[in-house]
């Protein structure tokens, strides 16, 4: 069983709708947990950083972390095609400050 | 968010020759940085650890030896691909941390292309 699970996709959704990504571990030391962007060839982008359990909104996005189930969500409001990327979810413990990163999954909003 | 430059973006090496790929963080004082591999449609693949000052921590299956890794200041951190093979093209990244326990930041990515 990886560290870290997500659905590769591809998701695929209309502009405007509400997209929902999600993240499973399997690692309890795991404390602090990051949402990335990555656009093809390019490297990837910082969106949310959270630090145990709760919500945390930014614009359009919210991130969520329930550590009692072991699953992280990332939230897009009002979806934009320019938002059609790869969404990777990561995750580390304070004592490696290693990242583990899940697998990615492949979002494409249609105009 | 904090800014980190790779360089360069892209590079084409004859086989037998080496690589180096440099990671600066330009705005924080990065204790520590990490260096990825991903290959097409996959994710990154941690190839080692480094904190500023000391030998990096290698991940298992990662020759040492071949992808050499120095973190000289807490700025710069340097990838050096060692007689390189057609199979060590790929696309590298490097990201920075504050510590230990700060949010991470990538760079653009260098893709290396070996012929």
């Amino acid at each position: 069983q990886k560290e870290v699970e997500q659905d590769p996709g591809p998701l695929s959704v209309p502009e405007g709708a509400i997209v929902s990504l999600n993240c499973t571990y399997s690692n309890s030391a795991f404390q602090y947990f990051m949402w990335y962007r990555q656009y093809s060839r390019k490297g990837p982008e910082l969106l949310m950083y959270t630090y145990s359990s709760g919500n945390k909104e930014d614009g359009r996005f919210t991130a969520q972390v329930d550590k009692s189930s072991k699953y992280i969500s990332l939230f897009i409001r009002d979806s934009q095609p320019s938002d059609s990327a790869t969404y990777l979810c990561a995750m580390s413990s304070s004592n490696t400050g290693k990242l583990i990163f899940g697998q990615g999954t492949t979002l494409q909003v249609k105009p | 968010g904090a800014v980190v430059s790779q360089h360069p973006s892209r590079v084409i090496c004859k086989s037998g020759t080496s690589v180096k790929i440099e990671c600066r963080s330009l705005d924080f004082q990065a204790t520590t940085m990490f260096w990825y591999r991903q290959f097409p449609k996959k994710s990154l693949m941690l190839m080692a650890t480094s904190n500023e000052g000391s030998k990096a921590t290698y991940e298992q299956g990662v020759e040492k030896d071949k992808f050499l890794i120095n973190h000289a200041s807490l700025t710069l951190s340097t990838l050096t691909v060692t007689s390189a093979h057609p199979e060590d093209s790929s696309f590298y990244i490097c990201s920075a941390r504050r510590d230990r326990v700060a949010e991470a930041f990538f760079g653009q990515g260098t893709r290396l292309t070996v012929v």
